[in-house]
């Protein structure tokens, strides 16, 4: 157990629908990435918070969006869903802070199926 | 911009036999590497890392993996695996700049049989 949590575990939707997805950090961690892994894409960065502040940005689309909260926790929002955003999304999360190597733990993922 | 390069997609071994999982990583700046382990329907867990230092770094489960700049290679190695070592297998790297962004493989499945 990696202390990262991540909710609901399976999701199952339509396409055009909105989902959100939640992520709560291991204790003491400042910094949240969202990962997406699919089948043709591979194991993709989307985007990174550091104490409720948007950090870096990877290969995220633009009906998807995040947020990190007061509490540290972070939702990741992906809107007008396709049948290919069909994935298991993945929270991470470090102590965070200025330079140098962080270490990133991941939770166990959700798992979103859009029909 | 770095890359990473997994040629093998899947590595079928036998119990006790030596196994070697191959990465290769393109960049124009320094960068740390990183191996990753998946089993299934779990998340991601560290198996090593190399940030500086000795090329031939150790990792749990008796994981370990050599740097090698010349051929930009991080080969992650084992020399007896075990059933349960059965799991995705991937390998990472990030810059030295962006040292969060992991940049990762497509993943190699290593599946050991009895």
């Amino acid at each position: 157990d990696s202390g990262v949590t991540q909710t609901p575990k399976h999701l199952i939707t339509a396409t055009g629908q909105r989902v959100t997805l939640r992520c709560s950090p291991r204790s003491g961690d400042l910094s949240v990435y969202w990962y997406q892994q699919s089948l043709d894409q591979g194991l993709q960065f989307l985007i990174q918070y550091y104490n409720g502040e948007e950090r870096a940005k990877g290969n995220i689309l633009e009906r998807f969006s995040a947020q990190q909260f007061p509490d540290l926790h972070s939702e990741l929002n992906l809107s007008s869903l396709e049948l290919g955003d069909s994935a298991l999304y993945f929270c991470a999360s470090s102590v965070g802070g200025a330079g140098g190597y962080n270490e990133q733990f991941f939770g166990p993922g959700t798992r979103l199926t859009v029909l | 911009a770095q890359s990473v390069t997994q040629l093998d997609s899947q590595v079928p071994v036998f119990e006790e036999a030596p196994v070697e999982l191959r990465c290769n990583y393109s960049s124009s700046v320094s960068v740390y590497l990183f191996w990753y382990v998946q089993y299934p329907n779990q998340g991601l867990q560290l198996l090593l890392k190399y940030l500086s230092g000795s090329t031939l770094v150790k990792g749990i489960n008796g994981f370990e993996a050599e740097f090698n700049k010349s051929q930009t290679s991080f080969h992650l190695r084992k020399p007896s695996v075990h059933i349960s070592d059965t799991a995705e297998y991937f390998c990472a790297v990030s810059d030295l700049i962006n040292t969060d962004k992991l940049i990762f493989g497509t993943g190699t499945r290593l599946q050991v049989f009895p």
